[in-house]
C-alpha cells in the first residue's frame, strides 16, 4: 500500500463518545499533519509533528488530542465533542516540516450528533 | 503572517474553454506556492509547485501555473477544460522554516457541456 492512508473514511459520534482517527503514510516522510476541513471554511491546519515532535499547535481545543508514535502513524484522539466539530478531517504527510508539498489521505467525514 | 485569497468562490466554464483561477498571497519574501485539486469526498492533490526559477511551471493534468512577483500573484491556468476538472482548487503558500502550509479558501470549479 502506499500514499497517506485514513481510517474510518466515515465516523458518527455522539458527544459523550471518545473515537481516535488514524493515518498511515507509506511514502518515508518524518513530517504528519492533522487538517480541518469544514464547509465554506478554508482549511485549517491543527498539528504538526516533525520527527515525531509536536512543532505547532495552531490553538486547537483539548477536546482533540494528537499521538504520534513513529514516523508514519498519527494519531487523533476525539472526546466529548460538539456539533460544530463535525467536519472533514485531513491527514497529510511531507518530507520535512520545511515548506515542503504535502501528500494528503482521503480524509475522515466526522459527524457529530 | 502570510495569508493566501482566492478572489472567486465559484466559477462556471464550458468544457473546451480556457481557465484561470485566481490566487493571491501575502508574505515578505517569496514564498513557496502550490495549487491543488480536490474532488468531492476526497483528499487533497498536489496540482503543481513553485519553488524558485522559471516563473511559468507545468503540472499535472494539463495545468500551468505562473508567478508574478509585481502581483504577489500564482494564477492557475489551463488552454482547454474537460468535464473531469470539476472540483475544488486550493492554493497554498509555504513561508519557509518549519511552518506548514496555508490554504486559500479555494474555488469550485463547474464545467458546463
Amino acid at each position: 500500500e502506499t500514499g497517506v492512508t485514513q481510517t474510518p473514511r466515515h465516523l458518527v459520534m455522539g458527544m459523550t463518545n471518545k473515537k481516535s482517527l488514524k493515518c498511515e503514510q507509506h511514502l518515508g516522510h518524518n513530517a504528519m499533519y492533522w487538517y480541518k476541513q469544514s464547509a465554506k471554511k478554508p482549511l485549517e491546519l491543527m498539528f504538526v509533528y516533525s520527527l515525531e515532535e509536536r512543532v505547532e499547535n495552531n490553538s486547537v481545543p483539548s477536546r482533540f488530542s494528537p499521538e504520534c508514535p513513529n514516523s508514519s502513524h498519527l494519531f487523533l484522539h476525539l472526546h466529548t465533542l460538539q456539533p460544530e466539530d463535525s467536519a472533514l478531517y485531513l491527514c497529510a504527510s511531507s518530507q520535512g516540516a520545511a515548506s515542503s508539498e504535502a501528500f494528503f489521505g482521503q480524509g475522515t467525514r466526522l459527524t457529530v450528533v | 503572517a502570510q495569508s493566501v485569497t482566492q478572489p472567486d468562490i465559484h466559477i462556471t466554464v464550458s468544457e473546451g474553454a480556457s481557465l484561470e483561477l485566481r490566487c493571491n498571497y501575502s508574505y515578505g519574501a517569496t514564498p513557496y506556492l502550490f495549487w491543488y485539486v480536490q474532488s468531492p469526498g476526497q483528499g487533497l492533490q498536489l496540482l503543481l509547485k513553485y519553488f524558485s526559477g522559471d516563473t511559468l511551471v507545468q503540472g499535472i493534468k494539463g495545468f500551468e501555473a505562473e508567478f508574478k512577483r509585481s502581483q504577489s500573484s500564482f494564477n492557475l491556468r489551463k488552454p482547454s477544460v474537460h468535464w473531469s476538472d470539476a472540483a475544488e482548487y486550493f492554493c497554498a503558500v509555504a513561508p519557509g522554516g518549519r511552518r506548514a502550509l496555508t490554504f486559500g479558501s479555494g474555488t469550485r470549479l463547474q464545467v458546463q457541456p
